[in-house]
């Protein structure tokens, strides 16, 4: 199975903030990387896939990067409403695995 | 697009339950679909697949031999069913369909159900 790491695994910030999340996998799988965002109490939902595309809606503040076995997620300008734990997947082969989530708080 | 899950509850250790996730506002039976599920305050975890046939299905080694994963194209429902639960089965589940273009993704996610297994 591919493990999937992220750093840190939480962090403190404030609105305006710029914040980069990091996730590496235990091999390489291309660019087969996605990332979501879940507050609590909810379902995730997709912000990026295939590394750097930007799911239809999100918005533009976020940005992904990345390929091999190392990926970033930046919010360029952090919002109210980006506190919440962010999670990368794998979707490489089965299983799809996920990583342990990033906390963002203030 | 929307998926709803149902069917979580309490169970007993060794029983059996089994989920569904009924989908609408789109081709049901054009899209892989998959289980996530959440135990307490934990991360995210793949459970299981289900090709948009039906035809190939793949699990998660906690759950191989134990879960089943199947569809209705008709009804446009997933299931999953839940044998022999054991007390880390515990976990809201969710349900999402997987997008595929270049890519894989889960687009769509069901807002969940709570399973618990307690004696």
């Amino acid at each position: 199975d591919i493990q999937m790491t992220q750093s840190p695994s939480s962090l403190s910030a404030t609105v305006g903030d710029r914040v980069t999340i990091t996730c590496r996998a235990s091999q390489s799988i291309s660019t087969n990387l996605n990332w979501y965002l879940q507050t609590p109490g909810k379902a995730p939902k997709l912000l990026i896939y295939g590394a750097s595309s930007l799911q239809r809606g999100v918005p533009s503040r976020f940005s992904g990067s990345g390929s091999g076995t190392v990926f970033t997620l930046t919010i360029s300008s952090l919002q109210p409403e980006d506190f919440a734990t962010y999670y990368c997947q794998q979707s490489y082969s089965t299983p799809r695995t996920f990583g342990p989530g990033t906390k963002v708080d203030i | 697009v929307q998926l709803v899950d149902s069917g979580g509850g309490v169970v007993q250790p060794g029983r059996s339950l089994r989920l569904s996730c009924e989908a609408s506002g789109f081709t049901f039976s054009s899209y892989g679909m998959h289980w996530v599920r959440q135990a307490p305050g934990k991360g995210l975890q793949w459970v299981a697949g289900i090709s948009k046939t039906g035809y190939t299905e793949d699990y998660a080694d906690s759950v191989k031999g134990r879960f089943t994963i199947s569809r209705d194209n008709s009804k446009k429902t997933l299931y999953l069913q839940m044998n022999s639960l054991r007390a880390e089965d515990t976990a809201v589940y969710y349900c999402a369909r997987e997008e595929i273009n270049w890519a894989y993704y889960y687009d769509y996610w069901g807002q969940g159900t709570l399973v618990t297994v307690s004696s």
